[in-house]
């Protein structure tokens, strides 16, 4: 069966440090992927999503950036973070079904 | 552009009584829809969906939903609630537009049944 691995769980970063969070998916190939930012406990953005190792496309400009470097697996990362960058990140993948199958998503807080 | 909209910021339901949790589409074409359900500081799960077929859908832990076209509603319903099906919900429609398959989701429902 597939399942879908995200961390850490929770991190806790300064103003202007770098950022990383992996996601990674097992049980499935070629899978699209999926960054959604969860504001305030409530509505999901779509962020990034991709078809392919090194296909990315970004929903919304935004101070981050995604990469796919293999298959199953797919990075969000920043240069140097912003406050307003505090969020909940959850990656997700599609199924053949079309629906989505999330991580456990990653609690960011900048400080 | 595909859009769902969800009307109750939060719904209230006491233990044993039947919840009703409401979400209306816009959408050209045939509509795909979808349910979610998020608890406190954890991913979304997946419950259920729509794609062509019988318009009531049964999914995970009990619940069901009631797709309606001439309502442009699918409104997720479980005839007996349980203090633990406390959460948040989402309703989502599926987005091909640009060729690309995505889901766009609605803002969410906060579901609290009590004891």
């Amino acid at each position: 069966s597939q399942t879908i691995h995200q961390w850490p769980a929770t991190l806790v970063q300064p103003v202007g440090s770098p950022l990383s969070l992996e996601c990674t998916v097992e049980g499935t190939s070629n899978p699209n992927l999926y960054w959604y930012r969860q504001a305030a406990g409530r509505g999901l953005q779509l962020l990034f999503y991709s078809v392919g190792i090194g296909q990315i496309s970004s929903e919304v400009p935004q101070n981050l950036s995604a990469s796919r470097p293999q298959d199953r697996q797919f990075i969000l990362s920043s240069k140097k973070l912003l406050l307003s960058d505090s969020g909940f990140y959850l990656c997700a993948w599609r199924g053949r079904g079309f629906e989505a199958f999330f991580g456990q998503g990653t609690r960011l807080t900048v400080v | 552009a595909q859009s769902v909209a969800q009307p109750e910021d939060q719904v209230n339901v006491a233990e044993g009584n039947p919840l009703t949790v409401k979400c209306t589409y816009s959408v050209s074409g045939n509509p795909y829809l979808f349910w979610y359900v998020q608890y406190p500081n954890r991913g979304l799960q997946f419950l259920l969906k729509y794609i062509t077929g019988d318009n009531l859908v049964k999914g995970s832990y009990g619940f069901e939903a009631e797709f309606n076209k001439s309502q442009t509603s699918f409104h997720l319903k479980k005839p007996s609630a349980l203090v633990s099906d406390s959460a948040l919900y989402f309703c989502a429609v599926r987005d091909g537009g640009t060729g690309f398959q995505k889901l766009v989701f609605g803002t969410g429902t906060r579901l609290l049944v009590s004891p």
